[in-house]
């Protein structure tokens, strides 16, 4: 089945304290991005990557970094997480961004930082 | 920055009502995307409309696009109650990259 995964769903932490939500598609799709969530405020896109090695910054990449070593996977990395990240995160994964295109929707992996 | 803004924010209307929602942009864009949403969980694709489309339709769903507007909506047809959900535009911005920008979404409710 094709499919976009996150890990973990639910995740509660503390200021300060690392943490990594993975993304993984099945579909050998070019295009990942990650996107948080907020009430009222719609997706907002942190990073998005092409390709392999190939990674930019979305409209709110602060406190965020990526990695794209594997076509597969986009890790989410937050190095010393706030209560302001606290928010729902959704990966996504498209075959291309050009001419008609589908974009796939994780499950979404909701944040609190305490 | 919201690139995408939805209208109305939130829409009641009886099951086999049609349910017109908008979305205006600001800046020239690649295409514009509509995705549906249910109660916080992932996005479902629904249709792409092309900056070079006027019009564009995918069974009770009809989108449209005026550029020299920078206007877009989304007409669902004989609504159902399954059609209740969050919708949302997006836009991918014609800068070279692919930043893609999403409005805060239109809630709606159709009533059984």
């Amino acid at each position: 089945e094709a499919q976009v995964t996150q890990n973990p769903r639910y995740l509660i932490t503390v200021t300060g304290k690392k943490l990594t939500v993975t993304c993984s598609q099945n579909m050998n799709h070019e295009y990942m991005s990650w996107y948080r969530q907020d009430p009222g405020l719609g997706l907002r896109q942190i990073y998005y990557s092409m390709n392999v090695e190939v990674t930019d910054k979305g409209d709110v990449p602060e406190g965020y970094k990526v990695s794209r070593k594997e076509k597969r996977n986009f890790p989410l990395i937050l190095e010393s997480p706030s209560p302001n990240q606290t928010s729902l995160y959704f990966c996504a994964s498209s075959h291309t961004r050009q001419g008609d295109y589908e974009q796939y929707f994780g499950p979404g992996t909701r944040l609190t930082v305490t | 920055s919201q690139q995408g803004e939805e209208d109305p924010q939130a829409l009641s209307i009886q099951e086999g009502e049609n349910a017109t929602m908008n979305c205006s942009y600001k800046t020239s864009i690649n295409n514009l995307q509509w995705y549906r949403q249910n109660s916080g969980r992932g996005l479902v694709h629904l249709i792409l409309i092309r900056s070079n489309e006027r019009e564009k339709h995918s069974g009770r769903l009809r989108v449209t696009l005026d550029t020299s507007k920078k206007s877009s909506s989304l007409l669902i047809t004989a609504s159902r109650a399954a059609d209740t959900a969050s919708y949302f535009c997006a836009t991918d911005l014609n800068t070279g990259g692919f930043k893609t920008i999403f409005g805060a979404g239109t809630r709606l409710f159709v009533k059984a």
